[in-house]
């Protein structure tokens, strides 16, 4: 069983703090994503990353930014949190970018900021 | 026009019933689709994947695909209260990018 592990399920931080959500994986994928799931607007592509050291912006990056020093672990960091970045955070692997890799999401985080 | 296009519901439908979830889609030169069941406060998991036009059954669900109408649907036959539900579409396009829709919500009343 593929397993993608998000380090928390829920975070209260506050306005200006520096957040860190981590992910790992256990399969060996290639294929790492970060994303924001809010009500009415579904899911939000914030960065992706094909290979280690490699970043790639995805919709909506600004305020955003990712760490991928190790294939199996891929880290989101809000530099300075936000009200607006209060969402439910899900971090996503896949195997390779074929047309049948699927992606295979962890728990989530959900995240509050006062 | 947004990428990939689902009605948000909520569709009722009573127990034993078959549902019937739609998905369109803009870019045709589409390749994969896959539907994924998000129970609230879950994550988003996997149930159906299809890649050619036609239909693909895997138990009570069947995926159908219509790569000329770009459309692609979900049928979830003798519906059970556990199947409730949102059930987000999820088309791969010709870059290779997964676009998700905002999903149906499903809800199967005993």
């Amino acid at each position: 069983d593929v397993k993608v592990t998000q380090s928390s399920r829920y975070l209260v931080k506050r306005t200006g703090e520096k957040v860190f959500l981590e992910c790992v994986q256990d399969m060996d994928h290639e294929n790492m994503f970060w994303y924001r799931q809010d009500p009415g607007l579904g899911l939000r592509l914030i960065y992706f990353s094909y290979d280690v050291k490699m970043k790639e912006k995805g919709d909506i990056p600004e305020g955003y930014s990712v760490s991928r020093e190790k294939k199996e672990r891929f880290s989101l960091i809000l530099e300075s949190a936000s009200t607006n970045q209060t969402s439910m955070y899900l971090c996503a692997s896949s195997f390779d970018r074929g047309i049948k890799n699927i992606q295979y999401f962890g728990a989530g985080t959900r995240l509050s900021v006062l | 026009q947004k990428e990939v296009e689902q009605n948000s519901g909520p569709l009722s439908v009573p127990e034993g019933a078959i549902a019937s979830l739609n998905c369109t889609y803009s870019d045709r030169g589409s390749q994969s689709f896959f539907w994924y069941r998000q129970y609230s406060g879950k994550s988003p998991e996997l149930i159906m994947s299809i890649y050619s036009n036609g239909d693909k059954e895997d138990g009570r669900f069947t995926a159908q695909l219509n790569k000329a109408s770009q459309y692609v649907s979900l049928l979830i036959r003798d519906s059970q209260p556990s199947d409730s539900a949102t059930y987000l579409c999820a088309v791969r396009n010709q870059g290779g990018k997964l676009i998700f829709g905002q999903g149906t919500e499903l809800s199967v009343k005993p």
